[in-house]
């Protein structure tokens, strides 16, 4: 079965770090491009980053809000994908998911996701 | 504020009609994808491309874009169909990606 499953969520306080991870299975994650999207308690779905396929050069492109403090890397060996956030506020509390997307000249969607893993931000 | 814009909310009569709309400029040159959202879940995608649905969406649910305005349309609205709607494309520099805000589709 094809699935992306989301875990390290927790409680942080403002200015630590935290690790997210999305493990991969029915397909290997180095052939897909692969994102996070966070959504804050009661709010919009908001675009974190992504990493393309390796064939794609595995270029890693982040969201203006995440850009310089969070960091997005992939473990082929596991089929691992993972999220590593620093200097965190309490506006990054929100549900991260994993997903995958198809990305062509005129669209770019997500198609599979992740149940997502909560992070809470708070003294 | 996001790139896209989408009602806040919107109701259907069960079994009518309904179109949910996403404006923006990038949407001009891109298209626009749908997903559906319920409480406590994942989102999951129901209309990707033009007008093209994943395998096990229904086809009371298709997609349409004029100039800047991208619309998701059900006809013929069940009660399951009452969830969150999202709209995303790529942006407006084409290089990233936006989300819209949201619209909460309310089935009476």
């Amino acid at each position: 079965e094809v699935q992306l499953v989301d875990s390290g969520g927790g409680l942080v306080e403002p200015g630590g770090s935290l690790r997210v991870s999305c493990a991969a299975s029915g397909f290997t994650i180095s052939n897909a491009w692969m994102n996070w999207v966070r959504q804050a308690p009661g709010k919009g779905l908001e675009w974190v980053g992504r990493i393309k396929s390796r064939t794609d050069g595995g270029t890693i492109d982040y969201a203006a809000p995440v850009k310089g403090r969070f960091t997005i890397s992939r473990d082929d060996s596991k089929n691992t994908l993972s999220l590593q956030m620093d200097s965190l506020t309490t506006e990054d509390t929100a549900v991260y998911y994993c997903t995958t997307s198809t990305t062509m000249a005129f669209y770019w969607y997500f198609d599979l996701w992740g149940r997502g893993t909560l992070v809470t931000v708070s003294s | 504020s996001s790139e896209l814009t989408q009602d806040p909310a919107v109701s259907v009569a069960l079994g009518q009609t309904v179109r949910i709309t996403c404006q923006g400029d990038s949407l001009r040159s891109f298209y626009a994808s749908w997903y559906q959202q319920k409480p406590g879940q994942a989102p999951i995608l129901v209309i990707y491309d033009k007008n093209n649905r994943p395998s096990g969406i229904p086809d009371r649910f298709s997609g349409s874009r004029s100039g800047n305005t991208a619309s998701l349309t059900i006809t013929g609205a069940q009660a399951e169909d009452e969830a969150d709607y999202y709209c995303n494309s790529r942006d407006s520099s084409g290089m990233l990606v936006v989300f819209g805000g949201g619209t909460k589709l309310t089935v009476l």
